[in-house]
């Protein structure tokens, strides 16, 4: 049983560049997360999909950020030109949303992204 | 107000002696989760242990509990005979609204960075 990927581990990219960053949760998990984490703070949530609906999106969730989970397994987040306040570790986390059972969230190592 | 707290920026412990982690909470929902993350310098967050609102018991998970004292609003992690892998951050997390299926957002404490000297 693997755990969360995500792809790639790090990202460098100039100021109003666009960045695409891919997550591939559990197997079978049908609940999907995005979170931020910026130097010395604890993740905030961006973020989550049940299969393939968006049901929740934090404020901090600009414009200029869209995520999308097309077949209910993957999922990609996009932050279209991109700014410096930007930069943080992007985790992305999976649970399996049954009936009767702990809804535990399973993170992935994250996207480090760094805006020059 | 911070809704998750963690007082302890850094903390250094000896391997093999037990170590506490503090965490307080607010919040005025009746019905709510409290976890636990390590996250080592890998990254990844690898979650630890479980405290619900509702559960009598503190939750046990190896040489991981939780010191639940809901009346004062803390749950606070206990790590016995430290090792080395144990250097990492922590950070203690809340779900509210648990009976909410709708509610799945974790809020996270700033977190508490545990050093184990050999």
């Amino acid at each position: 049983d693997t755990g969360v990927s995500q792809d790639p581990r790090h990202k460098i990219t100039k100021r109003g560049q666009n960045v695409t960053f891919r997550c591939d949760p559990i197997s079978e998990h049908n609940r999907l997360y995005w979170y931020r984490q910026t130097l010395g703070q604890g993740p905030e949530f961006l973020t989550y999909f049940q299969n393939e609906a968006q049901l929740e999106k934090s404020r901090l969730l600009s414009d200029r950020f869209s995520a999308e989970r097309p077949k209910g397994s993957f999922s990609t987040l996009e932050i279209q030109r991109t700014e410096q306040g930007d930069s943080a570790m992007y985790l992305c986390a999976s649970s399996l949303l049954l009936a009767g059972v702990l809804n535990i969230q399973y993170f992935g190592a994250g996207t480090r992204l760094s805006v020059l | 107000a911070q809704k998750i707290t963690q007082t302890q920026p850094g903390m250094f412990v000896q391997e093999k002696e037990a170590v506490t982690l503090d965490c307080t909470y607010d919040t005025s929902d009746p019905s709510y989760g409290l976890f636990w993350y390590k996250q080592p310098s890998s990254g990844e967050m690898i979650f630890l242990i479980y405290q619900g609102s509702y559960d009598q018991q503190n939750a046990t998970e190896g040489r991981y509990s939780l010191n639940f004292q809901k009346a004062r609003k803390s749950a606070n992690l206990v790590i016995s005979a430290s090792q080395l892998g144990d250097s990492a951050m922590y950070f203690c997390a809340m779900r509210e609204s648990l009976a909410n299926f709708g509610n799945e957002k974790l809020t996270f404490g700033t977190g508490t960075r545990l050093t184990i000297i050999p």
